[in-house]
């Protein structure tokens, strides 16, 4: 069974623009979750989507934005980039309910310039 | 909001040493969750713990979630060099699907 996908691997932007990124989940998992990763923050919860409805949203601003689409494959969008925004994107995806532990893949990093 | 407290935050140990890391919280978890990241990897979980006082084993790893559902910990035995990583608990409460993260220990194993 293939793991979490998430494209593309590597991405260098400049500060203002806007960038997306995409998550290709398990098959047969229904939940897909966003979280952002730096050195200083750790591991910080974006949103998390099921069936294709955004159930819970982290402490970001609105410039963190998410879709998720019937296929249950997901992406998220950061409008306006900053240099604080530079860090490892992480896509997880689980089945649904509580006893559904999340399974992540390898992220995108994302450098702003 | 809640938060984990994981300690050490570092370890550095010679190869064949056991090795124990903990998280506490500041609130009760239904779910504690431990995962490992090797450099330029995402997360990849080790243990899944559902109960209070559940003790689990995946191998060379044992795990437990504690009596009062606010703390958890992992322990390796036996470490390997390829144990090396930096592991992460992870607490999870209630219809709340998101999971609140401890900072990491990050582990040395020297052989």
């Amino acid at each position: 069974k293939a793991g979490v996908t998430q494209t593309p691997r590597y991405l260098i932007k400049t500060r203002g623009q806007q960038v997306t990124l995409s998550c290709s989940p398990i098959s047969g998992h229904r939940s897909v979750s966003w979280y952002q990763q730096t050195p200083g923050q750790g591991l910080q919860f974006l949103f998390e989507y099921f069936s294709e409805t955004q159930r819970n949203k982290g402490n970001f601003p609105g410039r963190f934005s998410g879709r998720q689409f019937s296929n249950s494959r997901s992406e998220m969008n950061v409008s306006t980039l900053e240099l604080g925004d530079s860090a490892l994107y992480l896509c997880a995806s689980s089945l649904v309910g509580e006893m559904s532990p999340l399974h992540f893949g390898n992220g995108t990093r994302l450098t702003v310039t | 909001g809640q938060q984990l407290n994981q300690s050490p935050q570092s370890m550095f140990i010679q190869e064949g040493e056991d090795v124990s890391m903990n998280c506490t919280s500041s609130s009760i978890f239904n779910t504690w969750l431990w995962y490992k990241q090797d450099p330029g990897e995402g997360p990849v979980l080790l243990i899944a713990l559902y109960k209070a006082g559940e003790l689990t084993s995946n191998g060379r790893l044992t795990a437990q979630f504690g009596i009062t559902r606010k703390d958890s910990f992992l322990n390796i035995s036996a470490s390997i060099p390829s144990d090396v990583g930096i592991y992460f608990c992870a607490g999870q409460g209630g219809s709340n699907y998101k999971l609140t993260f401890g900072k990491g220990t990050l582990l040395t194993v020297n052989p």
